[in-house]
């Protein structure tokens, strides 16, 4: 069975541009994740979808950064205009439900570094 | 409020040495889940464990053994004769049942395995 798929794996860009990464999660897996994980640091959740729904966008910097989540399998992050800051790796999951009772599986992340 | 205490950030040992990890994890609630995570050079974040809050028996699976201790609200990770390719960041991580919650790391402990 094919696991969380993402791409880029890797993206350089200079600040202000805009940069979007992509995610594919398991098949049958009704909830996807975006976490971003600075140097040295465990994860941190951004934006939870339940099937085409984000229920949990607290942490997303709404002003830079947006989600979605078309037809409730596929989702994009973006980030527009691109910070110094947000140099990271951008870690896409997804679970076969929310709660805590699923596990989530996480793919191989996309490492962006901001010039 | 969850929070996940990994206070090892990093460590060395030779090929053959048995390494334990440590994990200290805080939560008010009654019903929750915990996990380990292996995430090796190439960044993709690996599940290896996941337990609920109800079920302290220690889990053996081959040279890993998981020690789950909830008077001490400790759930530790032990690696019986390393190999090199242990060599990761391995993340301690919990959530709590309730649909709100999110799974929250710990900060990772480095585990360098030399031949």
């Amino acid at each position: 069975e094919a696991g969380v798929v993402q791409s880029p794996r890797y993206k350089i860009i200079e600040k202000k541009q805009p940069v979007a990464f992509w995610c594919n999660p398991i098949s049958g897996h009704n909830t996807l994740y975006w976490y971003r994980q600075n140097l040295g640091q465990g994860p941190e959740l951004l934006i939870r979808y339940e099937n085409e729904e984000a229920v949990d966008d607290s942490q997303l910097p709404k002003d830079r950064f947006s989600a979605e989540r078309l037809k409730g399998v596929d989702s994009t992050l973006k980030i527009q205009p691109a910070e110094l800051g947000d140099s990271a790796v951008y870690l896409c999951a997804s679970s076969l439900a929310g709660g805590g009772a699923d596990t989530q599986y996480f793919g191989p992340g996309t490492r962006l570094t901001v010039l | 409020a969850q929070k996940v205490t990994q206070a090892q950030t990093e460590i060395s040992v030779v090929e053959k040495e048995d390494v334990t990890l440590d994990c200290v994890y805080e939560t008010r609630d009654t019903t929750y889940y915990l996990f380990w995570y292996k995430q090796p050079p190439s960044g993709e974040l690996v599940f290896l464990i996941r337990r609920n809050s109800f079920d302290e028996q220690n889990e053996i699976s081959g040279r890993y053994s998981w020690n789950f201790q909830k008077s001490t609200s400790s759930f530790n990770f032990t690696i019986t004769a390393s190999q090199v390719v242990d060599s990761a960041v391995y993340f301690c991580a919990l959530i709590s049942h309730s649909g709100y919650s999110t799974l929250t790391f710990g900060k990772g402990t480095m585990l360098l395995v030399s031949p």
